[in-house]
């Protein structure tokens, strides 16, 4: 069965440092994958998902991932964190044939003024 | 509306209790997911509806557990006899299209306490 590590439960960073969360999956085939932020109080928001292509992938507020297929990682960074930032962090996967989507159990992302 | 949309936001059970929690995709979206999010855990998926029709329903956890989406737009999940353990947030996300790994757009999800 699929499955989805985020390693660390929690990180800390200083505004304007730059930021990586760590996601590793474990699936067979080429997996579709997806990190998406949840705020306090808000719903899950996709930031950006990889599906074939191009590894590096850019995403909305200023977010990146990189696929590896060698290291079964799909990383994502930031290069200047915002206090905004703050939030819990979920690295996801969805199986080829149906449509479930797997999450990690997040990573929550602590801001230092 | 603009989004997904839940209600209620909170509720409160009576462990015994049933409850049913709704859930108003985007308009127009095939797709609909539900899913469970434990505190401190990833959300966890529950069962997905195409239109009507529900195509999976391999995460509900227990025969307690009921989703329906008669007319292909709201969806209401059901638990009924509630536990402790079924206490969580319960989170809908709706797609445009077939295929799941679409963008799944998310509600702000029922935060369910069972006493």
């Amino acid at each position: 069965a699929q499955s989805v590590t985020q390693p660390d439960i929690h990180i800390t960073v200083s505004e304007g440092a730059s930021l990586e969360l760590r996601c590793n999956y474990s699936y067979g085939a080429t997996p579709y994958l997806f990190w998406y932020v949840q705020s306090p109080g808000q719903g899950l928001q996709l930031l950006l998902k990889y599906f074939s292509g191009d590894t590096l992938v850019q995403g909305i507020k200023g977010f990146e991932a990189e696929f590896k297929r060698s290291q079964s990682s799909f990383n994502l960074r930031k290069p200047s964190v915002h206090w905004s930032d703050a939030a819990e962090y979920f690295c996801a996967v969805a199986e080829n044939r149906d449509d479930k989507i797997i999450f990690g159990k997040g990573t929550r992302l602590h801001i230092l003024p | 509306g603009a989004g997904v949309s839940q209600s209620p936001r909170y509720k409160v059970a009576k462990r015994g209790q049933d409850v049913a929690l709704r859930c108003d995709p985007i308009s127009g979206h095939v797709s609909l997911f539900w899913y469970q999010q434990a505190l401190g855990q990833g959300p966890e998926f529950l069962t997905y509806f195409q239109n009507e029709a529900q195509l999976d329903k391999s995460g509900l956890p227990s025969d307690r557990f009921f989703a329906e989406r008669p007319e292909g737009s709201v969806s209401t999940l059901k638990i009924q006899r509630t536990q402790q353990e079924d206490s969580a947030v319960y989170l809908c996300a709706s797609s445009f299209t077939a295929r799941g790994k679409e963008t799944q757009y998310f509600g702000p999800g029922t935060r369910l306490l069972v006493l």
